[in-house]
């Protein structure tokens, strides 16, 4: 089955400019999920979408950050305006909804560099 | 509040065994996961422990104890593409997994 895609793979903007990613997970996945990986760290989760329902975004900076995922299945996530601590790879990833899919699979991840 | 830790780096040598530790103290407890990261690739999934004891995959051993906070990951037999860090989770309730900073493994000849 096709994995976990992302878009774009880098992305090199201004501090104070906009940007915008883009997953869409693995077809019949219900739960979605976008963490924040700073290097040197483990993955920090900003979102978590059920369908196309929010069930936890009490780590995302919603002043900066916000996301989308209005169809239930692939997903946005930007960041207006854009600081230099936001500097990371932005994973998505996906899991099924049976009592046993507790593995999550990993997008390639969007390295975000703002300088 | 939240806390895992494991050890920052670690070096083995092909073909030997080692132990990497994690201890966590978390709000909620669902589940621990072991995740490798390979340099600038995604995380892929090695095991998940629920219940206290081993569970065996291969190569790689998980080990949990819910009372003491502790978790180990065994890999065996290392091979250099074993070379990559290892991510300790905690899934603290509905799959809403909270990571430790890794362990990067260097497998040497």
């Amino acid at each position: 089955e096709a994995g976990v895609a992302q878009s774009p793979r880098y992305k090199i903007i201004e501090k104070r400019q906009s940007v915008a990613f883009w997953c869409n997970p693995i077809s019949g996945h219900a739960t979605l999920y976008w963490y924040q990986q700073i290097l040197g760290q483990g993955p920090k989760l900003l979102i978590q979408f059920q369908n196309n329902g929010v069930v936890d975004d009490s780590q995302l900076p919603k002043d900066r950050f916000s996301a989308e995922r209005l169809k239930g299945v692939d997903s946005t996530l930007k960041i207006q305006p854009a600081k230099l601590e936001d500097s990371a790879v932005y994973l998505c990833a996906s899991s099924g909804q049976n009592r046993d899919s507790y593995e999550q699979y990993f997008g390639p991840g969007t390295r975000l560099t703002v300088t | 509040g939240q806390n895992i830790d494991q050890p920052t780096e670690m070096t083995a040598t092909e073909g030997a065994i080692v132990q990497i530790n994690c201890t966590y103290q978390t709000s909620g407890f669902n589940g621990l996961f072991w995740y490798q990261q390979h340099a600038g690739e995604a995380p892929t999934f090695l095991s998940y422990n629920v219940l206290d004891g081993l569970e065996e995959k291969g190569r790689f051993s998980s080990f949990l104890s819910r009372s003491k906070g502790y978790s180990y990951l065994l890999l065996k037999e290392l091979q250099m593409k074993d070379s990559a860090s290892y991510l300790c989770a905690v899934d603290t309730g509905a799959n809403n997994l909270f990571f430790g900073t890794g362990t990067r493994l260097t497998v040497i000849p």
